[in-house]
């Protein structure tokens, strides 16, 4: 079956301390997000890429890094410098041609501070 | 900021009954999508309406689309226990890119 698989499911961060959120998809599909959700709230884009090699920022980069070395993967960092990083982190998916296709989530990761 | 808001936050009915969210948003769009979220888990695609459609329905859902209220509204009829979820309504904006915003969502609870 095709989908998109996030790891861990749950993850702990020590102060100063870099994590790394894996996503992972085999639906062939060019464009990849992360987006962060807090209680009862909506979802924010922090970063988003449309092809291997290249991504852009979202409305909430500060603190986060990605990488697109590859199709189907798209893994996020979230750095020290991110001083509130407790949430559930969410990747999506779309085939990325043209704009508004649905997308397809992964389970998401919830991060907590130790 | 968001593009979308969701009207009611919560919304509590009993099985059976046909459940209402209302979508707001502030820009002209391309389309607007409704997804469903069940707790601690991601988000699913339940439906796609393009600006230039007035309604659309998909097994128990009507969705419908209001361009010049710049508002939608998510219809669950029948509802069952298993429909109890946060729903989103997610727009893209003309001149948006490739991004695409979602409200805080709606949480609706079904009793058996």
């Amino acid at each position: 079956d095709g989908g998109i698989t996030q790891s861990p499911k749950y993850l702990f961060r020590k102060e100063g301390q870099n994590v790394t959120l894996s996503c992972e998809q085999n639906l062939n599909h060019d464009a990849m997000y992360w987006y962060r959700q807090d209680p009862g709230q909506g979802l924010r884009l922090i970063y988003y890429s449309q092809i291997v090699n290249d991504f852009q920022k979202g409305d909430i980069a500060e603190g986060y890094s990605v990488s697109r070395e590859k199709k189907e993967s798209f893994p996020l960092t979230v750095t020290s410098a991110q001083k509130n990083p407790t949430a559930f982190y969410l990747c999506a998916s779309n085939p990325g041609q043209g704009v508004g296709q649905p997308q397809h989530f992964g389970d998401g990761t919830r991060l907590s501070i130790l | 900021s968001q593009q979308g808001e969701e009207d009611p936050q919560a919304l509590s009915i009993q099985e059976g009954e046909n459940a209402t969210m209302n979508c707001s948003y502030k820009t002209s769009i391309n389309n607007l999508q409704w997804y469903r979220q069940n707790s601690g888990r991601g988000l699913v695609h339940l439906i796609l309406i393009r600006s230039n459609e007035r309604e659309k329905h998909s097994g128990r859902l009507r969705v419908t689309l209001d361009t010049s209220k710049k508002s939608s509204s998510l219809l669950i009829t029948a509802s069952r226990a298993a429909d109890t979820a946060s729903y989103f309504c997610a727009t893209d904006a003309k001149g948006g890119g490739f991004k695409t915003i979602f409200g805080a969502g709606t949480r609706l609870f079904v009793k058996a």
